[in-house]
């Protein structure tokens, strides 16, 4: 079975700081996805990667970065300086690579509140 | 943005009653699933759709039934509604080519008491 482990249930920083949130995964599949999604206090679901199992080079957009690493099953998100606006519910998840569709298995979250 | 609209987005209903929750889509997209969130579970699968009149059980499908029988329609509803049924609903598509990106709606947020 598939499972997502974020162990950070609740997070507290300062405005400016670096934070990393940690997502371990588990699955018996040799292909599969990796997501990281963003809810803000609004409620909505916002996408931020998406990334194969394949595909194991790290990814930065902006002041996101990403790392993947198979050795340890484990998909972590770093916010660089980090800011108010970053305020949120983090989720990872994981989707079979089977069939194109994409069920999602879903960590518990981890909420980030960014002090200013 | 993603052309999905659930509807309502907010209800409150009592125990025992039937309750039907709307997912609509604009983007033609094969796969329509259906999720709730609930605190300390983040999001798990109800039901989820492969094409019209398709459909399979997720993870906690018990009380819930489903229908699809237009492409852009994926009906979730409760028989009858229990209080351990109070949850953010949300619906999401996801495309035919193999492994898009699955795109979520606003949540309908349904009270049962």
């Amino acid at each position: 079975a598939q499972k997502v482990t974020q162990a950070q249930t609740e997070i507290s920083v300062v405005e400016k700081e670096d934070v990393t949130l940690d997502c371990v995964y588990e699955t018996r599949d040799t292909t599969y996805y990796l997501f990281w999604y963003k809810q803000p206090p609004s409620g909505e679901l916002v996408f931020l990667i998406r990334r194969n199992s394949f595909d194991e080079q790290n990814e930065i957009s902006g002041r996101y970065s990403w790392n993947f690493q198979k050795s340890t099953s484990s998909f972590n998100f770093t916010i660089t300086a980090s800011q108010v606006v970053d305020s949120a519910v983090y989720f990872c998840a994981l989707s079979e690579a089977r069939g194109g569709s994409e069920k999602l298995v879903f960590g518990k979250g981890t909420k980030l509140t960014v002090n200013p | 943005d993603a052309g999905i609209t659930q509807s309502p987005r907010h209800k409150v209903t009592e125990t025992g009653t039937p309750v039907t929750l709307r997912c609509h889509q604009t983007e033609n997209h094969r796969y329509m699933y259906w999720y709730r969130q609930d605190p300390g579970h983040g999001l798990r699968l109800i039901h989820y759709s492969y094409g019209v009149k398709d459909t399979d059980k997720g993870e906690v499908s018990d009380g819930y039934s489903v229908s699809r029988s237009k492409t852009e329609d994926f009906l979730l509803t409760l028989e009858s509604a229990t209080s351990s049924q109070t949850s953010v609903y949300f619906c999401a598509i996801s495309g035919s080519q193999a492994y898009t990106e699955a795109f979520f709606g606003q949540g309908t947020r349904l009270t049962v008491v």
